[in-house]
């Protein structure tokens, strides 16, 4: 199975900061389609996920600009750009080039 | 406006089958490039894809569960289904059905159901 690490798992921001996350994989995401099936999803406390980015870098519908995806291959960054509270919960990046989906294990973003 | 929800039996017992139900609206499964997959969280830990299924039928598995898992779906009523055999307390998580569109995977997401294992 494809292992994505995440790095930090616990991540304090203030208000206004930008903080990046890491997601690293054990093999390269990009498929024979071309496509590179990286995701990003928030998961605010006792909430759903919710998909914030899809194929790397595109912004998912009614997600804020503030947050954007880079990334190729096997290393991946989400960047917010300016973290607000509503931010806070625990992010997820998961890959589906590879059989079976797998998530990485979770970073955890704390406001001060 | 696409909605999901999950339902199961709350609680069971080690050993038995754990059915589950994912109804939905605002898609069909027999839309070209649709298809539902099945996540769970335990408590406190992090999401780990159990199984999907597509519009034409097609399915796959996590090769972890083995043989436990079954997907099913009834395109009339707008449903999906997972049956996971054999449970134990490692079960024990929160079960959600999420969408796949073509590429766009888990766009919509289930508000999830609580499944305990307990005897």
């Amino acid at each position: 199975d494809v292992v994505l690490t995440q790095t930090p798992s616990i991540l304090s921001a203030t208000i206004g900061q930008s903080v990046s996350i890491s997601c690293r994989s054990s093999q390269s995401l990009l498929d024979s389609d071309g496509n590179t099936y990286l995701y990003w999803f928030l998961q605010r406390p006792g909430q759903s996920p919710q998909r914030l980015i899809y194929l790397v870098s595109n912004l998912g519908s009614g997600v804020p600009n503030r947050f954007s995806g880079s990334g190729s291959g096997t290393d991946f960054t989400l960047k917010i750009s300016g973290v607000e509270a509503e931010d806070l919960g625990v992010y997820y990046c998961m890959q589906a080039t590879h059989a079976p989906l797998t998530f990485g294990s979770g970073t955890k973003l704390e406001i001060k | 406006q696409v909605t999901l929800k999950e339902s199961g039996p709350g609680i069971l017992q080690p050993s038995q089958t754990l059915s589950l139900t994912c109804s939905f609206s605002g898609f069909s499964l027999s839309t070209s490039g649709i298809c539902v997959s099945w996540i769970r969280q335990p408590s406190g830990k992090g999401l780990e894809w159990l199984a999907t299924i597509c519009w034409e039928d097609s399915k796959g598995y996590n090769p972890s569960l083995k043989n436990r898992l079954t997907i099913s779906k009834d395109t009339s009523n707008n449903q999906a289904f997972l049956k996971i055999t054999s449970v134990d307390t490692a079960d024990t998580a929160i079960y959600y059905c999420a969408r796949i569109l073509w590429v766009y995977y888990f766009d919509y997401w289930g508000q999830g159901v609580m499944v305990t294992v307990s005897s």
